[in-house]
């Protein structure tokens, strides 16, 4: 089976400009999530969608990013404007209900590195 | 509130041999998850284990193995014959346990280098 699938895998941007990343989730998995990794901050959760409802966006940095989830298999991130300190990876991850699931985890993309100059 | 502490920033080992990575964690939750993942120089993230509060039981899967000690809100992984293929940042999560919200609190990471 096919794992989550994210796009772009690089992006150099220049700052102001918009950026929006792509996420197909593992197909069946009824659970997205976006996170970030800096080195400064490390792993966080930005947002993730039950379902394609969000759940949780707790951790979205500011007014700039938004997020959604059209249907089953696809999300989007976008920052608008981008600026130099949102330069980081940032992983789409899927996963199945743990209860369903009793040994799975939450399956990450192999991430968008993101650079805005 | 959750705190997942992974105390060795950085080991060197010789190939062949073992090695332990330290985690400690901190929650009020009765019930929750806890995981370890691979980070290799390529970047991805490889989900290794996951494992349930209220299965203490050891768990072992080739040369990785887990022991979970909820005395000591511990979870190690031990990497047994250790490979150049190793070499990776290990991290270690935590999540609650209110239904799967998929709030995963990393460590900081261990940095493995593992040297022919």
């Amino acid at each position: 089976d096919a794992g989550v699938i994210q796009s772009p895998r690089h992006e150099v941007t220049e700052m102001g400009q918009e950026v929006t990343l792509r996420c197909k989730p593992i197909s069946g998995h009824d659970y997205l999530f976006w996170y970030r990794q800096t080195m400064m901050r490390g792993l966080e959760l930005l947002i993730y969608f039950n379902n394609n409802v969000p759940i949780d966006d707790s951790g979205m940095p500011e007014d700039r990013f938004s997020a959604k989830m059209p249907n089953a298999s696809f999300s989007t991130l976008k920052i608008q404007p981008s600026e130099p300190r949102d330069s980081a990876v940032y992983f789409c991850a899927s996963s199945l209900q743990w209860l369903m699931d009793p040994t799975g985890g939450i399956y990450f993309g192999e991430g968008s590195w993101l650079t805005v100059v | 509130a959750q705190k997942v502490t992974q105390a060795q920033t950085e080991i060197s080992v010789v190939e062949k041999e073992d090695v332990t990575l330290d985690c400690v964690y901190e929650t009020r939750d009765t019930t929750y998850y806890l995981f370890w993942y691979k980070q290799p120089p390529s970047g991805e993230l490889v989900f290794l284990i996951r494992r349930n509060s209220f299965d203490e039981q050891n768990e072992i899967s080739g040369r990785y193995s887990w022991n979970f000690q909820k005395s000591t809100s511990s979870f190690n992984f031990t990497i047994t014959a250790s490979q150049v293929v190793d070499s990776a940042v290990y991290f270690c999560a935590l999540s609650e346990s209110s239904g799967n919200t998929g709030k995963l609190i990393f460590g900081q990471g261990t940095t493995l280098q593992v040297k022919p």
